[in-house]
Protein backbone atom coordinates (compact mmCIF):
# COMPACT_ATOMS: atom_id res chain seq x y z
CA UNK A 1 0.00 0.00 0.00
CA UNK A 2 1.10 3.55 -0.51
CA UNK A 3 2.02 5.35 1.96
CA UNK A 4 1.77 8.84 2.76
CA UNK A 5 2.81 10.63 6.21
CA UNK A 6 2.42 14.21 6.76
CA UNK A 7 4.46 14.93 9.94
CA UNK A 8 1.80 16.44 12.13
CA UNK A 9 -2.15 15.99 12.75
CA UNK A 10 -2.98 19.53 14.13
CA UNK A 11 -0.63 22.11 14.63
CA UNK A 12 -1.18 25.74 16.27
CA UNK A 13 1.23 28.52 15.54
CA UNK A 14 1.05 32.59 15.98
CA UNK A 15 1.00 34.94 13.84
CA UNK A 16 4.28 35.43 11.94
CA UNK A 17 5.47 32.20 12.73
CA UNK A 18 7.58 30.44 9.71
CA UNK A 19 5.77 27.00 9.76
CA UNK A 20 7.03 23.72 7.95
CA UNK A 21 4.54 20.97 6.92
CA UNK A 22 6.54 17.78 5.79
CA UNK A 23 5.29 15.36 3.87
CA UNK A 24 7.17 11.82 3.25
CA UNK A 25 6.09 8.88 0.74
CA UNK A 26 7.40 5.51 0.54
CA UNK A 27 6.42 4.39 -3.02
CA UNK A 28 9.02 6.28 -5.12
CA UNK A 29 6.60 8.58 -6.89
CA UNK A 30 7.56 11.74 -9.05
CA UNK A 31 4.68 13.89 -8.54
CA UNK A 32 3.82 14.95 -4.95
CA UNK A 33 0.94 17.94 -4.68
CA UNK A 34 0.67 20.55 -1.51
CA UNK A 35 -3.51 21.17 -1.57
CA UNK A 36 -5.38 23.18 1.26
CA UNK A 37 -8.98 22.31 2.25
CA UNK A 38 -11.10 24.82 3.12
CA UNK A 39 -15.50 24.51 3.66
CA UNK A 40 -17.49 25.28 0.22
CA UNK A 41 -14.14 26.04 -1.71
CA UNK A 42 -13.09 22.35 -2.04
CA UNK A 43 -9.25 21.23 -2.69
CA UNK A 44 -6.95 24.25 -4.30
CA UNK A 45 -3.78 23.12 -5.18
CA UNK A 46 -0.69 25.53 -3.43
CA UNK A 47 2.23 23.89 -5.10
CA UNK A 48 3.38 20.56 -6.69
CA UNK A 49 6.87 19.16 -8.11
CA UNK A 50 7.19 16.35 -10.64
CA UNK A 51 11.25 15.72 -9.63
CA UNK A 52 13.59 16.69 -7.26
CA UNK A 53 13.99 20.05 -6.55
CA UNK A 54 11.26 21.12 -9.60
CA UNK A 55 8.22 23.08 -8.21
CA UNK A 56 5.34 24.11 -9.94
CA UNK A 57 2.83 26.74 -8.77
CA UNK A 58 -0.85 26.09 -8.73
CA UNK A 59 -3.77 28.19 -8.07
CA UNK A 60 -3.16 30.03 -4.72
CA UNK A 61 0.85 29.95 -4.10
CA UNK A 62 0.60 33.53 -2.35
CA UNK A 63 2.30 33.30 1.50
CA UNK A 64 3.98 29.85 0.75
CA UNK A 65 7.11 28.03 -0.56
CA UNK A 66 7.91 24.61 -1.01
CA UNK A 67 11.29 22.52 -1.42
CA UNK A 68 11.69 19.36 -3.00
CA UNK A 69 15.22 18.13 -2.37
CA UNK A 70 14.77 14.57 -2.01
CA UNK A 71 12.38 12.43 -4.13
CA UNK A 72 10.43 10.72 -1.22
CA UNK A 73 9.90 14.59 0.75
CA UNK A 74 7.71 17.63 0.31
CA UNK A 75 7.85 20.63 2.08
CA UNK A 76 5.55 23.16 2.42
CA UNK A 77 6.41 26.47 4.33
CA UNK A 78 4.16 29.27 5.24
CA UNK A 79 7.20 32.28 5.47
CA UNK A 80 4.79 34.20 7.97
CA UNK A 81 2.08 32.56 8.85
CA UNK A 82 -1.30 34.78 8.86
CA UNK A 83 -4.54 33.36 10.17
CA UNK A 84 -6.07 33.90 6.68
CA UNK A 85 -3.41 30.51 6.19
CA UNK A 86 -6.01 28.61 8.78
CA UNK A 87 -6.77 25.52 7.08
CA UNK A 88 -6.88 21.77 6.56
CA UNK A 89 -3.27 20.95 4.67
CA UNK A 90 -3.17 17.72 2.23
CA UNK A 91 -0.37 16.22 0.87
CA UNK A 92 -0.62 13.86 -2.35
CA UNK A 93 1.80 12.01 -4.21
CA UNK A 94 1.44 9.77 -7.61
CA UNK A 95 3.28 8.38 -10.02
CA UNK A 96 3.47 9.12 -13.92
CA UNK A 97 1.42 11.56 -16.05
CA UNK A 98 -2.20 11.04 -15.69
CA UNK A 99 -2.37 8.98 -13.14
CA UNK A 100 -4.16 9.24 -9.45
CA UNK A 101 -2.49 10.74 -6.10
CA UNK A 102 -2.41 9.17 -2.81
CA UNK A 103 -3.27 11.54 -0.06
CA UNK A 104 -1.73 11.53 3.63
CA UNK A 105 -3.68 11.97 6.55
CA UNK A 106 -4.28 15.55 6.71
CA UNK A 107 -2.45 18.70 8.77
CA UNK A 108 -5.38 21.05 10.34
CA UNK A 109 -3.43 24.21 11.18
CA UNK A 110 -4.44 26.56 13.53
CA UNK A 111 -2.77 30.07 13.29
CA UNK A 112 -3.60 32.58 16.48
CA UNK B 1 -16.09 28.84 -15.45
CA UNK B 2 -14.27 26.68 -13.13
CA UNK B 3 -12.34 23.95 -14.84
CA UNK B 4 -14.36 20.69 -12.89
CA UNK B 5 -17.83 21.66 -11.98
CA UNK B 6 -20.15 19.22 -9.37
CA UNK B 7 -24.06 19.50 -8.10
CA UNK B 8 -23.13 20.71 -4.85
CA UNK B 9 -25.88 18.88 -3.33
CA UNK B 10 -26.24 17.95 -0.65
CA UNK B 11 -27.63 14.67 -1.75
CA UNK B 12 -29.90 12.17 0.35
CA UNK B 13 -31.19 8.77 -0.69
CA UNK B 14 -32.38 6.04 1.19
CA UNK B 15 -30.79 2.96 1.85
CA UNK B 16 -30.83 0.55 -1.19
CA UNK B 17 -31.61 3.13 -3.78
CA UNK B 18 -28.77 4.32 -6.59
CA UNK B 19 -27.02 6.99 -5.51
CA UNK B 20 -26.00 9.48 -8.66
CA UNK B 21 -23.54 12.10 -8.80
CA UNK B 22 -22.23 14.42 -11.57
CA UNK B 23 -19.57 16.08 -12.75
CA UNK B 24 -18.83 18.27 -15.74
CA UNK B 25 -15.66 19.90 -17.16
CA UNK B 26 -14.57 22.85 -19.25
CA UNK B 27 -10.68 21.58 -20.80
CA UNK B 28 -12.00 18.90 -23.75
CA UNK B 29 -8.40 17.72 -23.41
CA UNK B 30 -8.51 15.95 -19.69
CA UNK B 31 -7.89 12.35 -20.51
CA UNK B 32 -8.32 11.11 -17.16
CA UNK B 33 -10.38 10.92 -14.59
CA UNK B 34 -10.67 10.27 -10.92
CA UNK B 35 -13.59 9.90 -8.16
CA UNK B 36 -12.44 10.44 -3.96
CA UNK B 37 -14.67 9.44 -1.26
CA UNK B 38 -13.87 11.77 2.19
CA UNK B 39 -15.31 11.64 5.56
CA UNK B 40 -15.52 13.94 7.32
CA UNK B 41 -12.45 14.76 9.31
CA UNK B 42 -10.52 12.49 6.99
CA UNK B 43 -8.45 12.86 3.95
CA UNK B 44 -9.62 11.93 0.32
CA UNK B 45 -9.34 8.09 -0.74
CA UNK B 46 -9.73 6.94 -4.35
CA UNK B 47 -12.46 4.97 -4.98
CA UNK B 48 -12.31 5.00 -9.05
CA UNK B 49 -10.43 6.06 -11.87
CA UNK B 50 -11.79 6.30 -15.54
CA UNK B 51 -10.08 6.97 -18.68
CA UNK B 52 -11.99 5.75 -21.54
CA UNK B 53 -15.58 6.78 -22.91
CA UNK B 54 -17.89 4.25 -21.23
CA UNK B 55 -18.74 2.87 -17.86
CA UNK B 56 -16.62 0.81 -15.78
CA UNK B 57 -17.69 -0.87 -12.71
CA UNK B 58 -16.07 -2.10 -9.73
CA UNK B 59 -18.24 -3.39 -6.92
CA UNK B 60 -21.52 -1.42 -6.21
CA UNK B 61 -19.71 1.36 -7.88
CA UNK B 62 -20.07 2.52 -11.71
CA UNK B 63 -18.08 5.83 -13.11
CA UNK B 64 -19.08 6.90 -16.69
CA UNK B 65 -17.61 9.18 -19.06
CA UNK B 66 -18.81 11.00 -21.59
CA UNK B 67 -15.75 12.99 -23.33
CA UNK B 68 -17.71 14.40 -26.00
CA UNK B 69 -20.15 16.03 -23.61
CA UNK B 70 -17.69 16.46 -20.64
CA UNK B 71 -19.21 15.13 -18.65
CA UNK B 72 -18.17 11.84 -15.87
CA UNK B 73 -20.34 10.85 -13.36
CA UNK B 74 -20.70 8.14 -10.50
CA UNK B 75 -22.97 5.76 -9.81
CA UNK B 76 -23.38 4.08 -6.53
CA UNK B 77 -25.90 0.95 -6.06
CA UNK B 78 -27.69 -0.78 -3.03
CA UNK B 79 -26.24 2.55 -1.42
CA UNK B 80 -25.49 2.40 2.04
CA UNK B 81 -25.44 4.41 5.53
CA UNK B 82 -21.73 3.81 5.43
CA UNK B 83 -21.55 5.84 1.88
CA UNK B 84 -22.32 8.56 3.76
CA UNK B 85 -19.61 11.23 2.82
CA UNK B 86 -18.23 13.83 0.35
CA UNK B 87 -17.60 12.51 -3.24
CA UNK B 88 -14.96 14.46 -5.03
CA UNK B 89 -14.71 14.73 -9.04
CA UNK B 90 -10.55 15.50 -10.13
CA UNK B 91 -9.12 15.64 -13.54
CA UNK B 92 -5.74 15.89 -14.44
CA UNK B 93 -5.05 18.83 -15.95
CA UNK B 94 -5.84 21.46 -17.34
CA UNK B 95 -4.84 20.97 -20.70
CA UNK B 96 -1.04 19.50 -20.37
CA UNK B 97 -0.14 21.06 -16.53
CA UNK B 98 0.84 18.04 -14.75
CA UNK B 99 -1.76 18.55 -11.55
CA UNK B 100 -4.37 16.77 -10.25
CA UNK B 101 -7.56 19.57 -9.95
CA UNK B 102 -10.83 19.17 -7.90
CA UNK B 103 -14.33 19.78 -8.36
CA UNK B 104 -15.78 21.05 -4.74
CA UNK B 105 -17.52 18.13 -4.33
CA UNK B 106 -21.17 16.73 -3.14
CA UNK B 107 -21.86 15.54 0.11
CA UNK B 108 -24.07 12.53 0.20
CA UNK B 109 -26.14 11.21 3.06
CA UNK B 110 -27.42 8.01 3.06
CA UNK B 111 -30.46 7.67 5.34
CA UNK B 112 -31.32 4.24 7.20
Amino acid sequence: DVKVTQSSRYLVKRTGEKVFLECVQDMDHENMFWYRQDPGLGLRLIYFSYDVKMKEKGDIPEGYSVSREKKERFSLILESASTNQTSMYLCASGQGVRTEAFFGQGTRLTVV
Amino acid sequence: QKEVEQNSGPLSVPEGAIASLNCTYSDRVSQSFFWYRQYSGKSPELIMSIYSNGDKEDGRFTAQLNKASQYVSLLIRDSQPSDSATYLCALWGPGSARQLTFGSGTQLTVLP
